[in-house]
This record gives structure tokens, sequence and C-alpha cells, in this order.
């Protein structure tokens, strides 16, 4: 059964504690991404990898951190630097980052919802 | 820079009417268009995807169409059902090798 997955599913932080959301993947892509999605906003763009040990910065990185230490992962550490941390966090990925269309369709995970205590 | 809108930001029909979701962004310079369906406390399901070539997509009840000299995108859903209410998000994306650029969203509600 492929797919993304998400965990966990609700995520408590206290104030000055960094936490980790998770995200797997067994679609063999080689792309993936997080976003942040607030109300009323559309989803932004926190980091994104396009292959293995490699990752760039989205549109509103400051605050977190990634790694991509084997294909099927690509887990986010929101770090105390992030101030306002409360959102739905989503996990994508794809076949490819660029290239031709199907390679870049991209395939969301269910979210993880995360709220500062 | 592109910026993706979507208006009305709700939208609330009586079960069986036809209606139209609109999207419009401001570089019309755009590699392909998606449409996508997300469930309350849930993530994206893709629903359409057109290429720049291409003037429209058909899948079941839902047609989407894009326009690229005006900038607007449309997803029309034939004979609602209670079971479409949900976000409808669009995102285009500039060239291939670009990052997707999301839409706020329309929430639906479709009344039995």
């Amino acid at each position: 059964d492929g797919g993304i997955t998400q965990s966990p599913k609700y995520l408590f932080r206290k104030e000055g504690q960094n936490v980790t959301l998770s995200c797997e993947q067994n679609l063999n892509h080689d792309a993936m991404y997080w976003y942040r999605q607030d109300p009323g906003q559309g989803l932004r763009l926190i980091y994104y990898s396009q292959i293995v040990n490699d990752f760039q910065k989205g549109d509103i990185a400051e605050g977190y951190s990634v790694s991509r230490e084997k294909k099927e992962s690509f887990p986010l550490t929101v770090t105390s630097a992030q101030k306002n941390p409360t959102a739905f966090y989503l996990c994508a990925s794809s076949i490819g980052f660029a290239g031709v269309l199907s390679y870049n369709e991209q395939f969301f995970g269910p979210g993880t919802r995360l709220t500062v205590l | 820079k592109q910026e993706v809108t979507q208006i009305p930001a709700a939208l609330s029909v009586p079960e069986g009417e036809n209606l139209v979701l609109n999207c419009s962004f401001t570089d019309s310079a755009i590699y392909n268009l998606q449409w996508f369906r997300q469930d309350p406390g849930k993530g994206l399901t893709s629903l359409l995807l057109i290429q720049s070539s291409q003037r429209e997509q058909t899948s079941g009840r839902l047609n989407a169409s894009l326009d690229k000299s005006s900038g607007r995108s449309t997803l029309y859903i034939a004979a609602s059902q209670p079971g479409d209410s949900a976000t409808y998000l669009c995102a285009v994306r500039k060239t291939s090798y670009d990052k997707v650029i999301f839409g706020p969203g329309t929430s639906l509600s479709v009344i039995p």
C-alpha cells in the first residue's frame, strides 16, 4: 500500500522546545517537500529536497531544519527560533523536482497539526 | 513574483447545483496548473493537472479550464453532492524547475 505517512497527527510544543515531525514515503520518489498551512492562506514552502543528502530552503525556512539521509524519509524539526509555529504541516513528494510533467506532480501526506502551549 | 488568488473564499450551494470555482494568477507564463481537494484536517488530493499547452481537463463531474492569457482557471463541478464539501486549492508552477505556488483555497459546502 504505497503512500506518504506523517506522524504524529497532533503535536504539542512548549515554549523553547524543539520538536520533530516525521514524513515517510514508500513511493520511491526522489523529491520531498515540507509546507506550512495557516488559516486563510495558501501553502507556504518551508524546505524541499530534490534528492538524498540534498535540501534547499523554501520561502519560510527560518526557525526550521531538515535532513534527508534516506530516500524515503524527510523529517522536519521546528526549533525554538520559530516564533509562531502553531500551524498545520504538510509533507509531499514527487517522482522528481523538475522535468517532464508526470515527474513533478506532488502527492501529499495527511498532515501534522502543531500547537504551542 | 507570482501570486495566486481564489474567489470566493467560501461558497455554500444546495445539492444538485452546478458550480464554478475561480483561480487567478498574476504571471501568465506558467508551466502547469493543478487543482487539489482538501478535507478538514487532512492532506491534499490532486484532482486535475493542466499543462500550459492544454485548455482543459476533465475527470468525472469535474472540468478544469485554463486561460493563460487572462491568468485564470476555473474548476467546474457538475451536479454537486454533499460529499463534494471540502476546500479546493489551485496551484501553479512557472517552469518545470520552479516551486509550486498555492492559492488560499475556496471552502465549499454543499447542503443536502
